[in-house]
């Protein structure tokens, strides 16, 4: 997964519960994603990161904050879950190429 | 914005055979176009990619093809092999933007 971690790998939640999920890269590019993917679809981008200290919306934001804690990790916090937040999460980071790799995923169940 | 389709959502091909998914974007000012390949249970696999200023790449069992005049890309496997199966995504971005399109997806089996 080129340098890209994800902790934790399964989670089950129960409704209203709350929970971070980690992100860290070895490789010191900018830019860091989240994006999640339910059963059968495609990828959604979440947040993303474009620097240190800086954060944007992507295209299904809501019920989640992030935070780009330094340049190597960019955590998802779900601050009170609910069952249409069940699915796989990834994380990914972009080159100076613009090409994105992806981390192993957080599968998330939510009860 | 950019908006990326990708056909066929499912395509099932003997063992041996060749496998071509084909992708259209909307933004000509798009350069960069990737191809990622799923497995199950796995993150997305960054498998061969192409700039705008080539029209094809290859990589041994593996090409992508570019048609910037008509806005579409293509993944050619030949010789297909049951490792081949996975989900395949095409995507696409500007340079220097930060995000990339991705398309819905391709489910990719083959047959033994």
């Amino acid at each position: 997964n080129a340098g890209v971690t994800q902790t934790p790998k399964f989670q089950v939640l129960k409704t209203g519960q709350s929970m971070t999920l980690q992100c860290a890269q070895d490789m010191n590019h900018n830019s860091m994603y989240w994006y999640r993917q339910d059963p059968g679809m495609g990828l959604r981008l979440i947040y993303y990161s474009a620097s240190e200290g800086t954060t944007d919306k992507g295209e299904v934001p809501n019920g989640y904050n992030v935070s780009r804690l330094n340049k190597r990790e960019f955590s998802l916090r779900l601050e009170s879950a609910a069952p249409s937040q069940t699915s796989v999460y990834f994380c990914a980071i972009r080159t100076d190429t613009d090409t994105q790799y992806f981390g192993p995923g957080t599968r998330l169940t939510v009860l | 914005g950019e908006n990326v389709e990708q056909h066929p959502s499912t395509l099932s091909v003997q063992e041996g055979d060749s496998a071509v998914i084909k992708c259209t974007y909307s933004d000509s000012a798009s350069n960069y176009f990737p191809w990622y390949k799923q497995e199950l249970g796995k993150g997305p696999q960054l498998i061969i990619d192409i700039r705008s200023n080539v029209g094809e790449k290859k990589d041994q069992r593996i090409a992508v093809t570019l048609n910037k005049t008509a806005k579409h890309f293509s993944l050619h496997i030949t010789e297909t092999q049951p490792e081949d199966s996975a989900v395949y995504f095409c995507a696409a971005s500007k340079r220097g933007a930060q995000k990339l399109v991705f398309g819905q997806g391709t489910r990719l089996t083959i047959n033994p």
